[in-house]
């Protein structure tokens, strides 16, 4: 299986903040790498497919790069909104694999 | 609309039988590409996928838990279904369902929390 190693596992930020969270893979996962969103008590959304295409109706402070083994997603400007647990996925190979996701909390 | 909704037993006994189901809309599992996926969450622990169901009846099972799980689907009612079979406490977590289009899985439910205790 592909390890994902996400970090930091906790992240506390204020508002107007850039932001970035990353994700390194085990192996090369030839950029098939999803960012989501998930605030309490809702479902993950999808913020960014295959490391960089912005899901649509996702705000354009999200980002997302990298390629081989790491990953990054970017907020811009961080929003009260913003406030929710963040998860990388990659889809390369199977067993589709997990970071362990990053809480990000306002200051 | 795309919506995924999750219903279970809520509690199970070890070496029970657990069956998912998840009732979905907004999308057919019978398009050209489409997907379902379950993933599962224990509390306080990160995500493992499961199984994957594709609208040719293609399936993909985790190598880890592959014998124990089953995954179906019916496309006329949009459903499909997760089965695992001889569940045990490490079985207790939140599962999920979730469309896979051709980038990974983009929409989720909202999952459904099963326990396992005796």
């Amino acid at each position: 299986d592909i390890q994902m190693t996400q970090s930091p596992s906790f992240l506390s930020a204020t508002v107007g903040d850039r932001v970035t969270i990353n994700c390194k893979a085990s192996q090369n996962i030839n950029k098939y790498l999803n960012w989501y969103q998930q605030k309490l008590g809702e479902a993950p959304k999808r913020l960014i497919y295959n490391t960089n295409s912005l899901q649509t109706g996702i705000p354009s402070r999200f980002s997302g790069s990298g390629s081989g083994t790491d990953y990054t997603l970017t907020i811009s400007s961080l929003q009260p909104e913003d406030v929710a647990t963040y998860f990388c996925l990659q889809h390369n190979s199977g067993p589709w694999t997990f970071g362990g996701g990053t809480k990000l909390e306002l200051k | 609309q795309v919506t995924l909704k999750e219903s279970g037993p809520g509690i199970l006994q070890p070496s029970q039988t657990l069956s998912l189901t998840c009732t979905f809309s907004g999308f057919s599992l019978s398009t050209y590409g489409m997907g379902v996926g379950w993933i599962r969450q224990p509390s306080g622990k990160g995500l493992e996928w499961l199984a994957n169901i594709w609208w040719d009846d293609d399936k993909y099972y985790n190598p880890s838990l592959k014998n124990r799980l089953t995954i179906s689907k019916d496309t006329s009612n949009n459903q499909a279904f997760l089965k695992i079979t001889n569940v045990d406490t490490a079985d207790t977590a939140t599962y999920y369902c979730a469309r896979i289009d051709g980038r990974g899985p983009d929409y989720w439910g909202q999952g459904v929390m099963v326990t396992v205790s005796s």
